[in-house]
């Protein structure tokens, strides 16, 4: 079974652009989360979607939104970009909703933005 | 501010030591989840402990679940080079509708041969 894929891999972007993230989950999985990498601030949690709704969503602006699309993929969007958006955005999926099951990452896909 | 407090920061050992990872909140949480992360790769569940007091081994690993859902340690024996990596922990609280973790800021573990 394939993992999470995540495209692209490596993004180079300028302030004031916008960029969008995409994300394939594992076949049968319908819960989509995404999060943020940074060194000085670890991994933070960004948002959640399920059967195409935001469950949950974390304490980031509102340049930082996402969907999910009835196959379950997933795409975020940062607009208005600012240097301390250069991230590794990591997606993770998992089968249905619950604190005990399984998250899954992807490769994630590095954001510089200069 | 962290709501999970990970132990040491950085940790550079030589092969076959020992060595224990600390997670510490003042949250409960219904379960809590470790991960390792190598370069370039997201993070790869290691295992999740869901119950207070709980132990799992996974060969030379051993985590631990506090009694109270706050805290957690990873313990590795004889570490070998291919342990080397960012080991991650990750709460779960069951009030939150969803799969939303908070994540520690990470143990970063360097075996050296």
């Amino acid at each position: 079974k394939a993992g999470v894929t995540q495209t692209p891999r490596y993004l180079i972007k300028t302030r004031g652009q916008q960029v969008t993230l995409s994300c394939s989950p594992i076949s049968g999985h319908r819960s989509v989360s995404w999060y943020q990498q940074t060194p000085g601030q670890g991994l933070q949690f960004l948002f959640e979607y399920f059967s195409e709704t935001q469950r949950n969503k974390g304490n980031f602006p509102g340049r930082f939104s996402g969907r999910q699309f009835s196959n379950s993929r997933s795409e975020m969007n940062v607009s208005t970009l600012e240097l301390g958006d250069s991230a590794l955005y990591l997606c993770a999926s998992s089968l249905e909703l619950g604190v005990w099951e399984t998250q899954y990452f992807g490769p994630g896909t590095r954001l510089l933005v200069l | 501010t962290q709501l999970l407090e990970q132990s040491p920061q950085f940790l550079s050992i030589q092969e076959g030591e020992n060595l224990t990872v600390y997670c510490n909140s003042s949250s409960v949480f219904s379960s809590l989840q470790w991960y390792r992360q190598e370069p370039g790769e997201g993070p790869v569940l290691l295992v999740t402990v869901v119950t207070g007091g709980e132990v799992k081994k996974l060969k030379r690993l051993t985590f631990q679940f506090g009694d109270a859902r706050k805290d957690s340690s990873l313990h590795i024996t004889a570490a070998q080079p291919g342990d080397t990596g960012l080991y991650l922990c990750a709460g779960a609280k069951a009030n939150n509708a969803g799969n939303m973790l908070t994540f520690g800021g990470g143990t970063r573990l360097m075996v050296k041969p």
